[in-house]
């Protein structure tokens, strides 16, 4: 069957530390891959999308990569900050749909 | 430009009672999804809408129904409510339904079926 993990326990970094998430999935094919934040009673917001023929994507303080071999994303907050603490989705693009993990949240800690 | 909104933000219904739920996308998007959000279920694409004709569908019963306007505004009802419908429902915008298309969302409408 189809699917797409994320962490379901919560992620404790400390503050400046390197906060990584990751994103399994099974029996897709991706075009693409989304990361959003989500914070408490908010829609999610676009982080960073990463393409199938792409290894990494930056953003600021954010990395993603995606290795389609494994069938795994990765992404990375660097120099974390009690600010980024959210809940992480990944989203996965096939077949004109964007099928959604359950998303990991991610505590930074002062 | 103003973001995706939605009405209303929060609502209590009672099992059995139909709901209407409203999506006001950002200016110029003309595809408008729906999501159900429950704690640990992540989001379940309900159904998708561009220039008013539903072009997806997830795997939800048919009390789940929805419209788009021709300004793209967008509806979704849940008729004979049931409590397993309390979640979050999300809408988001995009311009167009292409292979990498960036979603944006609405805050949501909280729904509590008691």
């Amino acid at each position: 069957s189809q699917k797409i993990e994320q962490n379901s326990e919560a992620l404790n970094i400390q503050e400046g530390k390197t906060a990584t998430l990751t994103c399994n999935y099974t029996n897709y094919s991706p075009a693409y891959l989304q990361w959003y934040r989500q914070d408490p009673g908010r829609g999610p917001v676009f982080l960073l999308l990463i393409r199938e023929n792409e290894k990494e994507k930056r953003k600021e303080r954010l990395k993603v990569t995606f290795d389609t071999t494994l069938k795994q994303s990765l992404f990375h907050i660097t120099a974390s900050q009690p600010a980024d603490s959210a809940t992480y989705l990944c989203a996965l693009g096939s077949n004109y749909q964007l099928i959604w993990g359950a998303g990991t949240k991610l505590i930074i800690k002062p | 430009k103003a973001g995706v909104t939605q009405t209303p933000r929060y609502l209590i219904k009672t099992r059995g009672q139909q709901v209407t739920l409203s999506c006001s996308p950002i200016s110029g998007h003309r595809s408008v999804s729906w999501y159900q959000q429950t704690p640990g279920q992540g989001l379940q694409f309900l159904f998708e809408y561009f220039s008013e004709t539903q072009r997806n569908k997830g795997n939800f019963p048919g009390r789940f129904s929805g419209r788009q306007f021709s300004n793209s505004r967008s509806e979704m009802n849940v008729s004979t409510l049931e409590l397993g419908d309390s979640a979050l429902y999300l809408c988001a915008s995009s311009l167009d339904r292409g292979r990498q298309e960036t979603q944006y969302f609405g805050p949501g409408t909280r729904l509590l079926v008691l």
